[in-house]
C-alpha cells in the first residue's frame, strides 16, 4: 500500500490529453513539493517534473504538473505512442516515520 | 555527462549480507545528497535511504533501519549501502540516485531524484 494514491492506469487516443492524479495528505503533498517520474519497461525512472510544475531540460512542454492542497496532477497533452510508460509521483513525508514516498504508479495506455 | 553506476548486486541467502556500491561523475558529488531507491519485481518505487553531502545526516525507511548502513566517500565520489539480515522482501533492483533535498523560504521541502543509475539487482533466496 503506497502512501500516495494513483490510479493503476489511464488511457486515451493519440493526440488526446490524459491526467494522472496523485493523492496524499497534510504530512506529504500538503506540505512539500511534488515530483513526477517516467519509467519504461526494464529502464530506470527518469525525472519528468519537479517542484510541482517545473520541467528539467529536455522534457517537452506536453508534460505539465500542478498541485492543489493534498493532491497533485500530471497532465500529458498531444499524447504519443512513445508516452506509453508508468508514471510515479513522489514527495517527502513529514510524519513520524519520515522519509521519501512514492505513489504506486500509473500506466499510461495509448489506444 | 552526469553518470551514476551501481555495482554489488547478486544472489544472497536469507539472513545474509551484501554491500552495494555506487560511483558518480559529471556533477559535484561532495555537494549532493544521495539516495537509494528500490523496486521489487513488478512493483513500484520505494525510497530506501538518503545521506547528506558531508555524511553526518542519514535517513532510512523504517523496514531497513537497524539492519542497513549508508555511507559515502566524497574523495572517491562513491556511495555504499551495507545490507545485513537480508530478507526475501528485500529482493529488488536498487537504484543509486542523486537526491535534491532542501527547504524553500516558506519551509516547504523540495525533494526529488534527478540522476539515476541503471540499477543493480539483489535477489534474496535460499
Amino acid at each position: 500500500q503506497s502512501v500516495l494514491t494513483q490510479p493503476p492506469s489511464v488511457s486515451a487516443a493519440p493526440g488526446q490529453k490524459v491526467t494522472i492524479s496523485c493523492s496524499g495528505s497534510s504530512s506529504n503533498i500538503g506540505k512539500n513539493y511534488v515530483s513526477w517520474y517516467q519509467q519504461f519497461p526494464g529502464k530506470a525512472p527518469k525525472l519528468l517534473i519537479y517542484d510541482n510544475n517545473r520541467r528539467p531540460s529536455g522534457i517537452p512542454d506536453r508534460f505539465s504538473g500542478s498541485k492543489s492542497g493534498t493532491s497533485a496532477t500530471l497532465a500529458i497533452t498531444g499524447l504519443q505512442a512513445g508516452d506509453e510508460a508508468v508514471y510515479y509521483c513522489g514527495t517527502w513525508d513529514d510524519s513520524l516515520n519520515t522519509g521519501g514516498v512514492f505513489g504506486g504508479g500509473t500506466e499510461v495506455i495509448v489506444l | 555527462e552526469m553518470q551514476v553506476v551501481e555495482s554489488g548486486g547478486g544472489l544472497v541467502q536469507p539472513g545474509g549480507s551484501l554491500t552495494l556500491s555506487c560511483t558518480a561523475s559529471g556533477f559535484t558529488f561532495g555537494a549532493s545528497w544521495m539516495s537509494w531507491v528500490r523496486q521489487a519485481p513488478g512493483k513500484g518505487l520505494e525510497w530506501v535511504a538518503n545521506i547528506q553531502p558531508e555524511g553526518h545526516e542519514k535517513h532510512y525507511v523504517e523496514s531497513v533501519k537497524a539492519r542497513w548502513t549508508l555511507s559515502r566517500d566524497n574523495a572517491e565520489n562513491s556511495l555504499s549501502l551495507e545490507m545485513y539480515d537480508l530478507r526475501a522482501e528485500d529482493t529488488a533492483v536498487y537504484y543509486c540516485v542523486r537526491c535534491r533535498n532542501y527547504f524553500d523560504s516558506r519551509g516547504q521541502k523540495r525533494f526529488y531524484f534527478d540522476y539515476w543509475g541503471q540499477g543493480t539487482l539483489v535477489t534474496v533466496s535460499p
